[in-house]
């Protein structure tokens, strides 16, 4: 099974902070990642697919880079509604796996 | 509005059964993979079952073979799970989303139905 990893875990920023994300793959996955986000007591939402495209409807403040088993979310400018737990996911072999989750919190 | 509303979910007791069901609109699931994912209280998301369009293929996580089933009804435009032998450890929120098929996306996503394992 291919395990992933985030880090860091939680992250504590400012409006208007850069944030950066990483997710790691125990294994290469080409580009088959996406990323997540999720608020409390809310579905996930798709924000990132193939490492690096950008969902439609996601603000361009978002981005994704990587492949293999290095993959990185930036968001470039924190803003409110980004206070969030990210989730990378591979769906590059079964079992599916998601990464275990960054909270990112108001410092 | 491409939508997908969860319905099912419940108190059940160890051993016991339920099953799960994922009611789409606003688009036709015969063209699409259907996926299921729970979040236990307080964890991280855990991917569950895949199922293929036309239900020749599907896939789930060890920890569910063999006491889960995921089988869709394309006509009624509806993707279930159903879920036997249940353990305290299979609490959690359940939801269903349709995998994207040129990307392996997942979205959209239902809202998720809590189901409960205890005695």
């Amino acid at each position: 099974d291919i395990q992933m990893t985030q880090s860091p875990s939680s992250v504590s920023a400012s409006v208007g902070d850069r944030v950066t994300i990483t997710c790691r793959a125990s294994q290469g996955i080409s580009i088959w990642l996406a990323w997540y986000q999720q608020k409390p007591g809310k579905a996930p939402k798709l924000l990132i697919y193939t490492a690096s495209s950008l969902q439609t409807g996601v603000p361009s403040r978002f981005s994704g880079s990587g492949s293999g088993t290095d993959f990185t979310l930036t968001i470039s400018s924190l803003q409110p509604e980004d206070f969030a737990t990210y989730y990378c996911l591979q769906t590059n072999s079964y079992p599916l796996t998601f990464g275990p989750g960054t909270k990112v919190d108001i410092k | 509005e491409v939508q997908l509303v969860e319905s099912g979910g419940g108190l059940v007791q160890p051993g016991g059964s339920l099953r799960l069901s994922c009611a789409a609109s606003g688009f036709t699931i015969s063209s699409y993979w259907m996926t299921w994912v729970r979040q236990a209280p307080g964890k991280g998301l855990e991917w569950v079952a895949n199922i293929k369009p036309d239900a020749s293929e599907k896939y789930s996580v060890d920890s569910v073979k063999g006491r889960f089933t995921i089988s869709r009804d394309n006509a009624k435009n509806s993707v279930d799970l159903q879920m036997n032998s249940l353990r305290a450890e299979d609490t959690a929120v359940y939801f269903c989303a349709r995998v994207v098929t040129s990307s392996r996306g997942f979205d959209p996503w239902g809202q998720g139905t809590l189901v409960t394992v205890s005695s």
